[in-house]
Order: C-alpha cells, then sequence, then structure tokens
C-alpha cells in the first residue's frame, strides 16, 4: 500500500527553466510533507517542508504547495540549475509521529 | 558541525551471518531514525529511538532490532542475514519533536551486501 506517490521516475527541465515535481498521499493523517533531494551514495538532503495547516511554504528557489482536498503537494525550483539534478523524494508523517513515509522518488535532470 | 556518521561505509556479509551497523547523531540530536533504501521497495522505515526508547517500528521481521546509548549513539543489528536484506542502510537525527518541520539530517549509509 503506496501511501506516498511519486507518479513521475524521471523529469527533463532546461536551466533557467521551473521544475516542477509532484507528490500525491492517501493518508488523510499525514499533517507534515517534506522534500529531500538525493545524490548516489549519499544520504537525503533536506530541503523543505510543510504544515497541513498551510497552503505554501518558500525557501530561496524552493516553494512547495500543499493542496489537502486533492491530497496533492509539489516542489517548484525556480530557477533550476545543473546542481539541482539530483533523485527528489516527498515524504510524510502523521501527526506525533516521527516516521517518514517516503515516496518512489523523481530522478530530476537539468540540462545546460 | 559534524554531521551523522555511519560506520562502516560498506559492509559484505555472507547469508546466515548477523551484522551491527552504528549511527553517531549531531551532538544535541537525541532522535536517532534508522530506513533501509532498495531498488524495490524505496526508502522503508525501520525504527525510531528517543532517549534510549524505541518510540516507533517498521513492518520489519524481528530479525532487525537496534538500541540507542546514553550519548545518543544507536546501533542497528541484522540477524541471519538473507540476500533480500542487501540495501543502504541510513541513519536520520534530529533535534527531539522538531525533525518534521526542520528535517531530519542523513547520514550517508552502509551499503550492506549479502551474498
Amino acid at each position: 500500500d503506496q501511501q506516498v506517490k511519486q507518479n513521475s521516475p524521471s523529469l527533463s527541465v532546461q536551466e533557467g527553466r521551473i521544475s516542477i515535481l509532484n507528490c500525491d498521499y492517501t493518508n488523510s493523517m499525514f499533517d507534515y510533507f517534506l522534500w529531500y533531494k538525493k545524490y548516489p551514495a549519499e544520504g537525503p538532503t533536506f530541503l523543505i517542508s510543510i504544515s497541513s495547516i498551510k497552503d505554501k511554504n518558500e525557501d530561496g528557489r524552493f516553494t512547495v504547495f500543499l493542496n489537502k482536498s486533492a491530497k496533492h503537494l509539489s516542489l517548484h525550483i525556480v530557477p533550476s540549475q545543473p546542481g539541482d539534478s539530483a533523485v527528489y523524494f516527498c515524504a510524510a508523517s502523521e501527526i506525533g509521529n516521527e516516521k517518514l513515509t517516503f515516496g518512489t522518488g523523481t530522478r530530476l535532470t537539468i540540462i545546460p | 558541525k559534524a554531521g551523522v556518521t555511519q560506520t562502516p561505509r560498506y559492509l559484505i556479509k555472507t547469508r546466515g551471518q548477523q551484522v551491527t551497523l552504528s549511527c553517531s547523531p549531531i551532538s544535541g540530536h537525541r532522535s536517532v531514525s534508522w530506513y533501509q533504501q532498495t531498488p524495490g521497495q524505496g526508502l522503508q522505515f525501520l525504527f525510531e529511538y528517543f532517549s534510549e526508547t524505541q518510540r516507533n517500528k517498521g513492518n520489519f521481521p524481528g530479525r532487525f532490532s537496534g538500541r540507542q546509548f546514553s550519548n545518543s549513539r544507536s546501533e542497528m543489528n541484522v540477524s541471519t542475514l538473507e540476500l533480500g536484506d542487501s540495501a543502504l542502510y541510513l541513519c536520520a537525527s534530529s533535534i527531539a519533536g522538531a525533525g518534521r518541520l526542520y528535517g531530519y539530517t542523513f547520514g550517508s549509509g552502509t551499503r550492506l551486501t549479502v551474498v
């Protein structure tokens, strides 16, 4: 039972343009959502999080949008840079629980 | 400040053996979680420790166990290794209760290969 889904295994974007990564979830008990970036042979690196009481959170080039009614969140990266090429994971946690449930990841490739 | 340190980085074991992996969290972080990453299953939660107590456990068999010491360092143990246990094992630490907002910091992982 995949509670967090990233339906696009890969995405290619031109340098300087906007990258949009999508994530869907099914568990209504999730109240925090996080995005991580991962390079090969390294652990995931935290990018940004959002609480379920918000619909948007920004940090520099990264913005996360949450649509609770659709159980959908997205990560926008503007402008995209070559160093953004990595696998991106969305993750979610339930109220009062430190456990993260991860999606399967989307490989983002930024084309120079 | 030092990050999350996992040792060893690579490990090769034989089926039926047991293995112990180590994780030193960031200084001041008292919550330590373990995850297994495989190509087929992705990142799966194993367990989480806080103040030497296991607070959460994922859906893994009893062969997978862990513990946390008073200095917050953690170890996980896998007994009677199976080929399917080959994976990247990741440790993550956070200030208690703040990981969901400020993110968990992951180590680089231990790559376990079972032959």
